[in-house]
């Protein structure tokens, strides 16, 4: 079954960085997924499409502070420089066998 | 600059059927690049997929809503369109429509609607 599992919360200091974990399971190593940003009392916005090794592609505007990594079954977004505006869920999602998933989201606190 | 744009009923009765459209503005529906799908979040929850239509009226569903999701398409209008039926509270969320990047089937949304707030009550 494609299930992805994320922390619930994480938190980081202004100006500093952050990096977020979204983890495929077992037998899905291989998937791509997308990350998502949702700011407070906002609809989602799509960050970036991050792939098995590590490429990835960006959407229109997303800053040059946000990318993303890979190794094994683990994909990862980082924020360098945080700014007060990054405070949001962030959601990964992947796709296979027709359907979509989503994982639960973590709460991005900046301190 | 794409946009899309959810509208319809913000109440429902509990059995009663939702019904949702999402409305394309500066790109084409019929764009062979593009999927086109309804993805909700019930409130404090994180988000759920629905389901999800190429503009040919191919259509793909969350297993657990299955039965009780039709989503159609209208070319001419530039419109798709949500129906899920038999609504109990539990469906009571933020509708959100988007558009879906082709990458051989549905894989991931790259642009949102804004969302709009469902509540199922007598």
């Amino acid at each position: 079954q494609l299930v992805l599992t994320q922390s619930p919360s994480a938190s980081a200091s202004l100006g500093a960085s952050v990096k977020l974990t979204c983890t495929l399971s077992s037998g899905h190593s291989r998937h791509a997924i997308a990350w998502h940003q949702q700011q407070p009392e906002k609809g989602p916005r799509y960050l970036m499409k991050l792939n098995s090794d590590g490429s990835h592609s960006k959407g229109d505007g997303i800053p040059d502070r946000f990318s993303g990594s890979s190794s094994g079954a683990e994909r990862y977004l980082t924020i360098s420089s945080l700014q007060s505006e990054d405070e949001a869920d962030y959601y990964c999602q992947t796709w296979g066998s027709g359907i979509r998933v989503f994982g639960g989201g973590t709460k991005l606190t900046v301190l | 600059q794409l946009q899309l744009q959810e509208s319809g009923p913000g109440l429902v009765k509990p059995s009663e059927t939702l019904s949702l459209t999402c409305t394309v503005s500066g790109g084409s529906i019929s764009s062979s690049s593009y999927y086109w799908g309804w993805i909700r979040q019930p409130p404090g929850k994180g988000l759920e997929w629905i389901g999800s239509i190429y503009y040919s009226g191919s259509t793909s569903y969350n297993p657990s809503l299955k039965s009780r999701v039709t989503i159609s398409v209208d070319t001419s209008k530039n419109q798709f369109s949500l129906n899920l039926s038999s609504v109990t509270a539990a469906d009571t969320a933020v509708y959100y429509c988007a558009r879906g990047f082709n990458c051989g089937g549905d894989c991931y949304p790259d642009n949102w609607g804004q969302g709009t707030l469902v509540t199922v009550s007598s």
